[in-house]
């Protein structure tokens, strides 16, 4: 069964630092990854997704993330955090192929950003 | 476009009672989905409807059914109620290309369960 691995589970940084989430999974052939965030209070969102081609993926709100298929991982990053950005993010992955159609989630981490 | 919406918001229930999460989604999608999201755990797979008519259990489905009722409605019930179904329950929806499975899951807001 594939796995993934979220090694930070609260990371604290003030306005304007840089971030960085790592997101290592245990599959082996090919997949789709997500980066979802869940605002206090509020359901999940897509955050950016990775199905193909250019392994660095831009999403909303200045987030963008790297797959690198050799470290099996797909890392989210900003370059400059904001207050408002202070909430839970998911990786989550897919196989791409057959009929598996479910998604499995890694367990979170909080950012809490300082002001 | 509301997406996908669930009902009620928040519950209190006692141990064994029982009661039905309810799902909508008006963005046609064919597969449906319900999650529990427990602290420092993430979302887990209870249940999903890959199209209408079919259902299948994913991670953790003891203590759970579920009816897709049609392509836009997928409940959730709970027959006898335990305080270790204390979760939020989040219901997602996607849509699935016949010859590539690529999906993205949209979410719902969320049911805040509490059982005593």
């Amino acid at each position: 069964a594939q796995s993934v691995s979220q090694h930070n589970h609260h990371v604290i940084l003030s306005e304007a630092a840089s971030l960085e989430l790592g997101c290592n999974y245990s599959y082996g052939g090919t997949v789709n990854l997500f980066w979802y965030v869940q605002y206090p209070g509020q359901h999940l969102q897509l955050l950016l997704k990775y199905f193909s081609g250019d392994p660095l993926v831009k999403g909303i709100k200045g987030f963008e993330a790297e797959f690198i298929k050799s470290k099996f991982s797909f890392n989210l990053r900003k370059p400059s955090v904001q207050w408002s950005d202070t909430a839970e993010y998911f990786c989550a992955v897919k196989r791409s192929s057959g009929s598996a159609r479910q998604l499995t989630f890694g367990s979170g981490t909080q950012l809490t950003v300082l002001p | 476009n509301a997406g996908v919406t669930q009902t009620p918001k928040f519950q209190v229930l006692k141990t064994g009672q029982s009661m039905t999460l309810q799902c909508a989604q008006d963005m046609n999608h064919n597969s449906m989905y319900w999650y529990r999201q427990d602290p420092g755990m993430g979302l887990r797979l209870i249940y999903y409807s890959a199209s209408e008519g079919t259902t299948d259990k994913g991670e953790v489905p003891n203590g759970y059914n579920v009816s897709r009722l049609n392509k836009r409605e997928f409940s959730l019930r709970l027959e006898s109620a335990a305080p270790s179904q204390t979760s939020v329950y989040f219901c997602a929806s996607s849509r699935t290309y016949r010859e590539i499975n690529v999906d993205t899951q949209y979410f719902g807001p969320g049911t805040r369960l509490t059982v005593l």
